[in-house]
């Protein structure tokens, strides 16, 4: 079966040091990645999305950057976090149609 | 560009009342729409899609919601709420195109007391 794994869970990091979450999925193949955030009364955004190995689209600019290093791997990194970096950072997959299979989601705490 | 607009940021219900949740969305093309749900401490899931045909689709847990094109929008119903049914719930849009990608609303944050 399908799944998607997202760690860590929970993450709480100071201003200005780097950042790295990591999202796999098991059981399909070039499947379509992204990264959404979610921050308190602004819904789910949606910052970078994959369609391949190395092929990044960024929706928003922003103090974050993904990589997609293997085809069911997909990073999203900063390396300096600042403040508004805070909130709740899902991965989701579309391995095909228009259904999105989203991970547990890390919550980051920038301090 | 499409966009996804939710009316209420927070609704409070008693256990048995009728629950309607406002979604209306912008897109110049043909649509496929989404309610999903995350309760509390889970995953973001699915309640319901539409992608065509029937307008009044059904999802798990006694949901509903209808598409009326004209209006541009995806109302979710669910006539008898639960305690059970506290949660966040999400209206999202993908337009037809390979290339369109999944947009959410804010969201609505739904609390039943018992």
């Amino acid at each position: 079966s399908q799944t998607i794994h997202q760690w860590p869970a929970t993450l709480v990091q100071p201003v200005g040091s780097p950042l790295s979450l990591e999202c796999t999925v098991e059981g399909t193949s070039n499947p379509n990645l992204y990264w959404y955030r979610q921050a308190a009364g602004r819904g789910l955004q949606l910052l970078f999305y994959s369609v391949g190995i190395g092929q990044i689209s960024s929706e928003v600019p922003q103090n974050l950057s993904a990589s997609r290093p293997q085809d069911r791997q997909f990073i999203l990194s900063s390396k300096k976090l600042l403040l508004s970096d805070s909130g709740f950072y899902l991965c989701a997959w579309r391995a095909g149609g228009y259904g999105y299979t989203f991970g547990s989601g890390t919550r980051l705490t920038v301090v | 560009a499409q966009s996804v607009s939710q009316h209420n940021h927070h609704v409070i219900l008693s256990e048995a009342a009728s629950l309607e949740l406002g979604c209306n969305y912008s897109y110049g093309g043909t649509v496929n729409l989404f309610w999903y749900v995350q309760y509390p401490g889970q995953h973001l899931q699915l309640l319901l899609k539409y992608f065509s045909g029937d307008p009044l689709v059904k999802g798990i847990k006694g949901f509903e919601a209808e598409f009326i094109k004209s209006k541009f929008s995806f109302n979710l119903r669910k006539p008898s709420v639960q305690w059970s049914d506290t949660a966040e719930y999400f209206c999202a849009v993908i337009g037809d195109s390979g290339y369109s990608t999944l947009t959410f609303g804010k969201g609505t944050m739904l609390l039943v007391s018992p």
